[in-house]
């Protein structure tokens, strides 16, 4: 069946530290990844996603994500983190069969914590 | 362009009650999905429509949930009744077709649920 897995429900880096969140998947096909976040009392933001062209994945505010295959991985990482980042990360996939996409399977998120 | 429309925002009621909440895609959009969101966990897909058509409600506990999407554009969630465990934040997302990754689905503000 597919998962997606996030190793550690909060993380929590000084401001303009390296943010890194893990997110593992399995699934019986390639699958598409996502990363979303979340704010307060807010909905889901798609922070970026891969969809099988570039590995290496650039998204808003700084994110990036690499496609590891081999590792079955698609952690986030930002190089300098900000105040402002302080949220709920989500991890999320979705298997693209020849019917379409179906919904998002989703891990169970990270809170992502800044120290000042 | 508009977001995903959502109401109402936050409800609170007893336990065997029923309650509905109502979602707004983007225009053109023909994909639906309803999410459930329990505290401390990912969403989980409840439902997903193209068109007026349902596509998967394997997780939609069918005893006392119902949804509805009559004429392919907004949708209603229904709980009759409702349980405790339904607490929880009901999200809306929107895509532009099934048969397309990008953009992606997009996110409403979700309705938070609060069974006492």
């Amino acid at each position: 069946a597919q998962s997606v897995t996030q190793l550690g429900s909060h993380v929590s880096v000084s401001e303009g530290a390296l943010v890194l969140l893990r997110c593992n998947y399995s699934s019986s096909v390639p699958p598409y990844l996502f990363w979303y976040v979340q704010y307060p009392n807010q909905g889901l933001q798609l922070l970026l996603k891969y969809t099988s062209a570039a590995t290496l994945v650039k998204g808003i505010n700084g994110f990036e994500a690499e496609f590891k295959k081999s590792e079955t991985s698609f952690h986030l990482t930002k190089p300098s983190a900000h105040m402002s980042d302080a949220a709920e990360y989500f991890c999320a996939m979705i298997l693209y069969s020849g019917g379409g996409a179906d919904g998002l399977t989703f891990g169970k998120g990270t809170h992502l914590i800044i120290q000042p | 362009e508009a977001g995903v429309a959502q109401s109402p925002r936050y409800k609170i009621i007893e336990k065997r009650q029923s309650v509905a909440f109502w979602c707004n895609p983007i225009s053109g959009h023909a994909t639906l999905y309803w999410y459930q969101q329990i505290l401390g966990q990912g969403p989980k897909l409840l439902i997903q429509f193209q068109n007026n058509g349902v596509v998967d409600d394997s997780q939609l506990p069918k005893d006392r949930f119902s949804a509805e999407r009559l004429k392919g554009v907004d949708s209603t969630l229904k709980i009759q009744p409702a349980k405790l465990e339904d607490s929880a934040v009901y999200l809306c997302a929107s895509s532009l077709d099934r048969g397309q990754i990008r953009p992606g689905q997009f996110f409403g503000p979700g309705t938070r649920l609060t069974v006492l």
